[in-house]
């Protein structure tokens, strides 16, 4: 089973301030396989970015996924208040599809 | 317009059984792979398993092996989770959650529609 680690745990940052969120694997993430979902309170989680680094249908711009192998990167470039969430990534490499145990982003 | 909606969660006493339903719309069910994703109150993401658009292929995360059993009818276009042997720690928010390729494309996906979850309470 591949382990997906994130850090750090819990962000506190301003609007339009630039958020870098972690994501480091236990072991090679074959072929870039790696998703990055965000999650509001009291709803189910969406889709941000597929593939480490290409954003799902609709999602803004100043999302971007990056990193390969064990290590990948959630950026914001410039945070909106409906940005603050729990954001989730999650290795679909192999079998079981296994998710990090989230950043908080919150309000400072 | 792709929609996925849970039915089935409720409370049950530790060692008691359930099923989960998932039914889908808005895109052809048999093409696509899905999944069932749990989160436990307060806490984090949890993939639980995963069946290809045919049925033949199953997946499951060790904690629930033997005790669960993902299926799938095509004909009702319907996702199905049967809960064995239930614990404690099987308490949580189920999702059904749709693969983002189809199974056109091999190995494994990431979902792109999430249905909202039906809750599970495992309790006495």
């Amino acid at each position: 089973e591949i382990v997906m680690t994130q850090s750090p745990g819990t962000l506190s940052l301003s609007p339009g301030e630039r958020a870098t969120l972690s994501c480091r694997a236990s072991q090679s993430v074959s072929s870039g396989s790696l998703a990055w979902y965000q999650q509001r309170p009291g709803q189910a989680p969406s889709l941000l970015i597929y593939g480490a680094s290409s954003r799902a249908t609709g999602i803004p711009d100043r999302f971007s996924g990056s990193g390969s192998g064990t290590d990948f990167t959630l950026t914001i470039s410039r945070l909106e208040p409906e940005d603050f969430a729990v954001y989730y990534c999650q290795q679909y490499s192999s079998s079981p599809l296994t998710f990090g145990q989230g950043t908080r982003l919150e309000i400072k | 317009e792709v929609q996925l909606l849970e039915s089935g969660g409720g409370l049950v006493q530790p060692g008691g059984s359930l099923r989960l339903s998932c039914a889908a719309s808005g895109f052809t069910f048999s093409d696509y792979g899905m999944y069932w994703v749990r989160q436990a109150p307060g806490k984090g993401l949890e993939w639980v398993s995963g069946i290809r658009g045919s049925g033949a292929v199953t997946y499951y995360v060790d904690s629930v092996k033997g005790r669960f059993t993902v299926s799938r009818d095509n004909s009702k276009n319907t996702l199905y989770l049967q809960m064995n042997s239930l614990r404690a720690d099987d308490t949580a928010v189920y999702y059904c959650a749709k693969a983002r390729l189809s199974k056109a494309v091999p190995g494994h996906k990431c979902s792109d529609y999430w249905g909202r979850g039906t809750l599970v309470t495992v309790s006495s």
